[in-house]
């Protein structure tokens, strides 16, 4: 089946450092990666949609210059949270789409910022 | 009143009990997401329906579109079956928008 790997799984970084998190479809291409954001005990937010080769789709509410994301190719996604604040400590997952393969999941990054 | 209520929040049960879990929603839709989370964060897409039924194994998932309900069953449950289990739609207008249930914690006691 379809296999979308996500990394790091954990990470804690400094406040006003950079993070990237990296998903990637591996037996698939993905035209369309979907990044989210959970908060203990609360459900999903979609935090924007990207399709490869284009620039990102934000959702309300989330800062397009916080939250970089690169799709460069159809198996790649990337979410880099720049200068990471406490506030941003949270679950970051990805999802992706391709042609046949409905929405599989990354396995998603708990960041933490100190 | 959030666009998707689900029910109930929480669910304790013993093995071997038939689960039901409840989504409603307030704006017509062309499609419904039934995801399962894991406890350690992993998530894994269950069903995508827009009309009538689909099982898979123990699982079976049912909409309605016009009483804008959806239903998730689980038979004969496990405790490998605990998890957090959510609903998802996309918003009918405007941009790849999705909008969530806010869970229901299913626990399966042996």
């Amino acid at each position: 089946g379809a296999v979308v790997s996500q990394h790091p799984s954990r990470v804690i970084c400094k406040s006003g450092t950079s993070v990237k998190i990296e998903c990637r479809s591996l037996d698939f291409q993905a035209t369309t990666m979907f990044w989210y954001r959970q908060f203990p005990k609360q459900s999903l937010m979609l935090m924007a949609t990207s399709n490869e080769g284009s620039k990102a789709t934000y959702e309300q509410g989330v800062e397009k210059d916080k939250f970089l994301i690169n799709h460069a190719s159809l198996t790649l996604s990337t979410l880099t949270v720049t200068s990471a604040h406490p506030e941003d400590s949270s679950f970051y997952i990805c999802s992706a789409e391709g042609q046949g393969y409905g929405y599989t999941f990354g396995s998603g990054t708990r960041l933490t910022v100190v | 009143k959030n666009e998707v209520e689900q029910s109930p929040q929480n669910l304790t049960a013993q093995e071997g009990e038939f689960i039901t879990i409840n989504c409603s929603y307030s704006v017509g839709i062309s499609a419904l997401h039934w995801l399962q989370q894991h406890p350690g964060g992993g998530i894994v897409s269950l069903f995508m329906l827009s009309s009538g039924k689909k099982k898979h194994g123990r699982l079976i998932a049912t909409i309605n579109i016009q009483e804008k309900h959806s239903s998730l069953h689980i038979t004969a449950s496990h405790p490998r079956d605990s998890a957090v289990y959510i609903c998802e739609h996309p918003r009918p207008e405007g941009a790849q928008k999705l909008v969530f249930g806010q869970g229901t914690r299913l626990t399966i006691n042996p």
